[in-house]
């Protein structure tokens, strides 16, 4: 079955750190993964994603994304944290073919001044 | 371009009420998508269409909810009678065929007293 895991609920990280978002996927064939960023009270939003190519995405906001075959990972990161960045994060993938998403339960980011 | 448009953005009633969530999508996008989320089960696919078609409505948790789209650019999902259990955020979201990204509308948060 296709599934997405983040395997930390929450992430606290200081503001100009870097941080990392982990996700890992299980899915098969070559699959789509994307990130999705909500904010509270808001819908989620797209931030980047990998389809194929180069194996590092860049996304909106200066977050980039990595993609690693062969540890089945798709772990967003930012070179410097900022407090508004503080948010629910949440990873997904489409298996190939016109299927929907499969979402990860999502991880909270909390950027501390 | 407005994105995906949902109504009411807030409801509040009591149990065994009828309620009716809608969505109007990205003009000219031909996936719609109904998704739940709660704390509990994070965010969950409810139903999807395709070109006004239910695809695939497995994740309806009951006959209570039924959802369809009578045409391309609106789509209801209708919980009759709402239980306490029902109470979530619902979101919609849309998407083009062959354009993986799925668009979030800013949800409706349900609460069934």
């Amino acid at each position: 079955a296709q599934s997405v895991a983040q395997p930390e609920d929450q992430v606290n990280v200081a503001e100009g750190n870097p941080l990392t978002v982990k996700c890992t996927y299980s899915v098969s064939g070559n699959p789509y993964l994307f990130w999705y960023v909500q904010y509270p009270n808001r819908g989620l939003q797209f931030l980047l994603k990998y389809i194929t190519g180069d194996n590092l995405v860049k996304g909106s906001y200066g977050f980039e994304a990595e993609f690693n075959k062969s540890q089945t990972s798709f772990h967003l990161k930012k070179p410097s944290a900022l407090v508004s960045d503080s948010a629910l994060y949440f990873c997904a993938v489409r298996p190939t073919g016109n299927t929907p998403l499969v979402f990860g339960k999502g991880t909270r980011l909390s950027v501390i001044a | 371009d407005a994105g995906v448009i949902q109504s009411p953005r807030h409801e509040v009633t009591e149990m065994g009420q009828e309620v009716t969530l809608r969505c109007k999508p990205i003009s000219g996008h031909d996936y719609l998508f109904w998704y739940r989320q709660t704390m509990m089960r994070g965010l969950e696919l409810l139903i999807y269409f395709n070109n006004n078609v239910p695809i695939d409505d497995s994740g309806m948790p009951e006959d209570r909810f039924s959802a369809k789209m009578p045409n391309a650019s609106f789509s209801t999902l209708k919980i009759q009678p709402s239980e306490p259990r029902d109470s979530a955020v619902y979101f919609c979201a849309s998407s083009l065929l062959g354009q993986e990204t799925q668009y979030f509308g800013p949800g409706t948060r349900l609460l069934v007293l």
